[in-house]
C-alpha cells in the first residue's frame, strides 16, 4: 500500500515549452501533496504544498506563475513547469501525504521525473 | 532555523563491514528524525523514523538513536549487503509538518 507514481519518468523538451508532471497517489486518498526539486548531489528542496480543491502553498523564493501547481483530486496533482529553460533541469520529487492516516503526518514519495531542458 | 546536516559520500564498503553514517541537525521546537532510503531509479522510502530523544529507529537491520544532547541521529548497521547499496537521507520533520532533508550520502557495498 501507500504507492505514488510519477509520470514521466523523464522529459526532454525545448528551451520555451512548458511541460507537465503528474504525481498519483494509487492507493490512497492524499489531502496534501509536496513537490520537492533535488538539484545533483544536493538536498531535497520543498517547492510547494498542494492541497486537494485549493491553491498551493508555495515556498519562499519559488515562482508561483514559473511552476503551476493543480491538485484537482484527492489522487492527482500536477505540476507545470512553464516556459521551461535550461536552469530548470532537475529531478522533481513529489510526495502525498494519507487522508486517513494524516495524523500520523508521513509522507510517500514518488519515483521522480528527471527533468532536461535543452 | 533548521537544517540538516549528513556526510558527504560516496562511501564504499565491503559486504558485512560496518556501516555508519552520521547526521546531525538544528531545529527550532522537538522535531522528529527520519532515515530515507532511495534505490536507483526509485523514489524515497522511509527506513526507521524518531519522534523523541532517546528514542531508537530500527528497520532492516538499520539503526539510528535521537541524541538530543549532541543533536544527532546517526545511522548504524552491524553488517552490510551488496542490497545495501543505495543513496541515505537524513531528514527532521518539525511540528509544522514541513519536512527537511540532507544532501544524501551515496553507499555502494561490493562483494
Amino acid at each position: 500500500g501507500a504507492v505514488v507514481s510519477q509520470h514521466p519518468s523523464w522529459v526532454i523538451c525545448k528551451s520555451g515549452t512548458s511541460v507537465k508532471i503528474e504525481c498519483r497517489s494509487l492507493d490512497f486518498q492524499a489531502t496534501t501533496m509536496f513537490w520537492y526539486r533535488q538539484f545533483p548531489k544536493q538536498s531535497l528542496m520543498l517547492m510547494a504544498t498542494s492541497n486537494e480543491g485549493s491553491k498551493a502553498t508555495y515556498e519562499q523564493g519559488v515562482e508561483k506563475d514559473k511552476f503551476l501547481i493543480n491538485h484537482a483530486s484527492l489522487t492527482l496533482s500536477t505540476l507545470t513547469v512553464t516556459s521551461a529553460h535550461p536552469e530548470d533541469s532537475s529531478f522533481y520529487i513529489c510526495s502525498a501525504r494519507d487522508r486517513v492516516k494524516s495524523s500520523y503526518n508521513e509522507q510517500f514519495f514518488g519515483p521522480g521525473t528527471r527533468l532536461t531542458v535543452l | 532555523g533548521n537544517s540538516v546536516t549528513q556526510m558527504e559520500g560516496p562511501v564504499t564498503l565491503s559486504e558485512e563491514a560496518f556501516l555508519t553514517i552520521n547526521c546531525t541537525y538544528t531545529a527550532t521546537g522537538y522535531p522528529s528524525l527520519f532515515w530515507y532510503v532511495q534505490y536507483p531509479g526509485e523514489g524515497l522510502q522511509l527506513l526507521l523514523k524518531a519522534t523523541k530523544a532517546d528514542d531508537k529507529g530500527s528497520n532492516k537491520g538499520f539503526e539510528a538513536t535521537y541524541r538530543k544532547e549532541t543533536t544527532s541521529f546517526h545511522l548504524e548497521k552491524g553488517s552490510v549487503q551488496v542490497s545495501d547499496s543505495a543513496v541515505y537521507f537524513c531528514a527532521l520533520r518539525t511540528s509544522g509538518n514541513q519536512f527537511y532533508f540532507g544532501t544524501g550520502t551515496s553507499l555502494t557495498v561490493i562483494p
